[in-house]
C-alpha cells in the first residue's frame, strides 16, 4: 500500500489560496488519490479525486505530475470554515490514512 | 451524493457490556465497508474490510473476537464490540464503497463510544 506524508499543519488567513502537498512515492498503477476534509467529531468528506493532470470541481483543484509520486490539493479563497484536517490517501480500495494536514484559517 | 449513515451517533456503555454500531449506505448498494477507530487529535486508523457476505479481513493487532464485524446486506455492516473496557473508547467511523469507474469511499458520521 502506497503511503503518503503531508506537512502536520499550515496556516492561512482567510481569502487566500491554499496549497497542500503530498508525497506518495510508491503510488502504484491502479491507485487514485484521493482528498478527504475532516472537522471534529465527523466523518471525513470527500474533496476531489484524480488520477492524473488536473482535477477541479466546484470546491478545490488537484494537481498531479506526470509522474504521479506527487499531488496538490489547491484551495482557492480559504474561509474560516475550512479550517480542518485534511487527509492525501492513495489506492484503489482499502485507504490508509497518514497524518493529514491541520489547516488553520485565520481572519 | 451518497450517503452513509451510522447509529447511534454517541453511546455509553459499562465496562463488560456489549454494544453494537450500525453503518448503511442509504441510496448506493455498498460491495465493501469499512471500519475506522479514531482517538482524539490522531488520524483514522482502518481495523477491518467486510465485504457482503463474506468474512471481515482485520488489520494487524485488531482483535476479531472484541470487534465483531457482519456485512449481511449491500446495505448495511455493523461493528459489535464486546467485552468493552475504557481503552476501547474512541470515535468509531464506517465508510462504504461501491467501485465503478472510481474508487470513492463514503463516509459515516462517526460514532463515540464512551466505556465507563
Amino acid at each position: 500500500l502506497a503511503k503518503t506524508t503531508q506537512p502536520i499543519s499550515m496556516d492561512s488567513y482567510e481569502g487566500q489560496e491554499v496549497n497542500i502537498t503530498c508525497s506518495h512515492n510508491n503510488i502504484a498503477t491502479n491507485d487514485y488519490i484521493t482528498w478527504y476534509q475532516q472537522f471534529p467529531s465527523q466523518g471525513p468528506r470527500f474533496i476531489i479525486q484524480g488520477y492524473k493532470t488536473k482535477v477541479t470541481n466546484e470546491v478545490a483543484s488537484l494537481f498531479i505530475p506526470a509522474d504521479r509520486k506527487s499531488s496538490t490539493l489547491s484551495l482557492p479563497r480559504v474561509s474560516l470554515s475550512d479550517t480542518a484536517v485534511y487527509y492525501c490517501l492513495v489506492g484503489p480500495d482499502k485507504l490508509i490514512f497518514g497524518t493529514g494536514t491541520r489547516l488553520q484559517v485565520f481572519p | 451524493g451518497a450517503v452513509v449513515s451510522q447509529h447511534p451517533s454517541r453511546v455509553i456503555c459499562k465496562s463488560g457490556t456489549s454494544v453494537k454500531i450500525e453503518c448503511r449506505s442509504l441510496d448506493f448498494q455498498a460491495t465493501t465497508m469499512f471500519w475506522y477507530r479514531q482517538f482524539p487529535k490522531q488520524s483514522l486508523m482502518l481495523m477491518a474490510t467486510s465485504n457482503e457476505g463474506s468474512k471481515a479481513t482485520y488489520e494487524q493487532g485488531v482483535e476479531k473476537d472484541k470487534f465483531l464485524i457482519n456485512h449481511a446486506s449491500l446495505t448495511l455492516s455493523t461493528l459489535t464490540v464486546t467485552s468493552a473496557h475504557p481503552e476501547d473508547s474512541s470515535f468509531y467511523i464506517c465508510s462504504a464503497t461501491s467501485q465503478g469507474i472510481t474508487y470513492e469511499q463514503y463516509f459515516g458520521p462517526g460514532t463515540r463510544l464512551t466505556v465507563t
